[in-house]
């Protein structure tokens, strides 16, 4: 149980093209997902809390137009980077909540490899 | 907001030994404490947590101590294997109903046999 997939695993686009990235919890509904990047050795930022039905909450610094999120049903978020540039490049990891879930651990996605050229 | 911050940032052991790694956080409203591994490449993956009305908790050859009053929490694991050679990171959470976590800059831990 607990399963959480992203999609795709990695990409390569073109600097000034947008990428989608999906998550999905295969087992479980998430009314909650959380979006990390991480940089080549070093640590996850947390990006933004998705909210299924809601706006998603932004951290400080990361910019609401760019990186768009979408949790449009209970079992699927969405992250779209736009007009990546290659320093979007960068590991995305989601982590996804569920509904029974009472101050436990978040069950993170595979991650997905974005290169930007 | 809350910062959590993560000691040694390298750690090399022989095998056989233990290992410790600390984290300490801002917030006095966590209530939350894990800790993940990650191989490169890989996604975290969770090895032992702790809430916050626990001091200590162990899992075989790991084990974790929380000090509300300090706010620090310590990852031990003792009679490491070269498998156990990875990052690892410490996360604490903030708030109530979103359980955001906010994680350590992580501890690159060898064990040489």
């Amino acid at each position: 149980g607990a399963v959480v997939s992203q999609h795709p695993s990695w990409v390569i686009c073109k600097s000034g093209t947008s990428v989608k990235i999906e998550c999905r919890s295969l087992d479980f509904q998430a009314t909650t997902m959380f979006w990390y990047r991480q940089f080549p050795k070093q640590s996850l930022m947390l990006m933004a809390t998705s909210n299924e039905g809601s706006k998603a909450t932004y951290e400080q610094g990361v910019e609401k137009d760019k990186f768009l999120i979408n949790h449009a049903s209970l079992t699927l978020s969405t992250l779209t980077v736009t007009s990546a540039h290659p320093e979007d490049s960068s590991f995305y990891i989601c982590s996804a909540r569920g509904e029974q879930a009472v101050l436990v651990g978040q069950f993170f996605g595979p991650g997905t490899r974005l290169t930007v050229l | 907001g809350e910062n959590v911050e993560q000691h040694p940032s390298t750690l090399s052991v022989q095998e056989g030994d233990s290992a410790v790694i600390k984290c300490t956080y801002s917030d006095s409203a966590s209530n939350y404490f894990p800790w993940y591994k990650q191989e490169l490449g890989k996604r975290p993956q969770l090895i032992i947590d702790i809430r916050s009305n626990v001091g200590e908790k162990k899992d075989q050859r790991i084990a974790v101590t929380l000090n509300k009053t300090a706010k620090h929490f310590s990852l031990h694991i003792t009679e490491t294997q070269p498998e156990d050679s990875a990052v690892y990171f410490c996360a604490a959470s903030i708030g109530q109903a979103g359980t955001a976590l906010i994680f350590g800059k992580g501890t690159t831990l060898s064990v040489s046999s």
